[in-house]
């Protein structure tokens, strides 16, 4: 079973406050890294699917980075709002069908 | 409206009974798959399929076993054989694009 880590477990900050989050997966036998918004009482969605080394992605307010050589990946929440609150997901896979998930990262927004 | 659907949203279940957790998808995606959530873990991976009648087993398959007859649908049945099974179960499918998964809304088990 492969590793990895999300940090910090749980964040609170205040509306319009910007935030990020890590994830740390292996650096060898790297196939994609996805992040993913769970609401609660909610399914979880895809924000991204990164592939390559250097990857960035950008959705509105949202941003993540991808370095696969030394295993770690940047999501970025620029002006918080109270919407942005959910716990979010990252998954490492190394091949199609297997991804070893994170246990997430909790972010609460304050109004 | 294409998604993912379970059933039941809660269960309960007395110890040393089988019970059935439905999974239906109508995304025409060729891969599925079950996943375990317990407090404060990951997404830990049950079992999935690439195709029908055929599945492979995950990370912490013991315990459980599935069946994949359609295309569309993938039910997890828990047996008694699972020592902790009182958890929250997610199905999720995926298509094409680098393995990108949708979920359904989970299914609650609790053993009694």
């Amino acid at each position: 079973i492969l590793n990895v880590e999300q940090s910090p477990q749980s964040l609170h900050v205040q509306e319009g406050d910007s935030t990020n989050f890590t994830c740390s997966f292996p650096s060898s036998n790297f196939y994609a890294l996805h992040w993913y918004r769970w609401e609660t009482a909610k399914s979880p969605e895809a924000l991204f699917v990164m592939t390559l080394n250097g990857d960035e992605k950008k959705k509105g307010r949202i941003s993540a980075t991808l370095n696969t050589k030394e295993g770690y990946s940047y999501l970025y929440i620029k002006g918080s709002q109270p919407e942005d609150s959910a716990t979010y997901l990252c998954a490492f896979g190394y091949n199609f069908n297997k991804f070893y998930f994170g246990s997430g990262t909790k972010l609460n927004v304050k109004p | 409206d294409g998604g993912i659907t379970q059933s039941p949203k809660y269960l309960f279940r007395k110890e040393g009974q089988n019970v059935t957790l439905s999974c239906e998808q109508n995304l025409n995606h060729d891969a599925m798959y079950w996943y375990r959530q317990d407090p404060g873990q990951g997404l830990r991976l049950i079992y999935y399929s690439q195709i029908v009648n055929d599945f492979q087993k995950g990370d912490i398959a013991e315990g459980y076993s599935v069946s994949r007859e359609k295309k569309e649908s993938f039910p997890l049945t828990v047996t008694s054989a699972q020592k902790n099974p009182t958890a929250f179960y997610l199905c999720a499918s995926s298509g094409h694009g680098y393995g990108e998964q949708f979920f359904g809304p989970g299914t609650r088990l609790t053993v009694l």
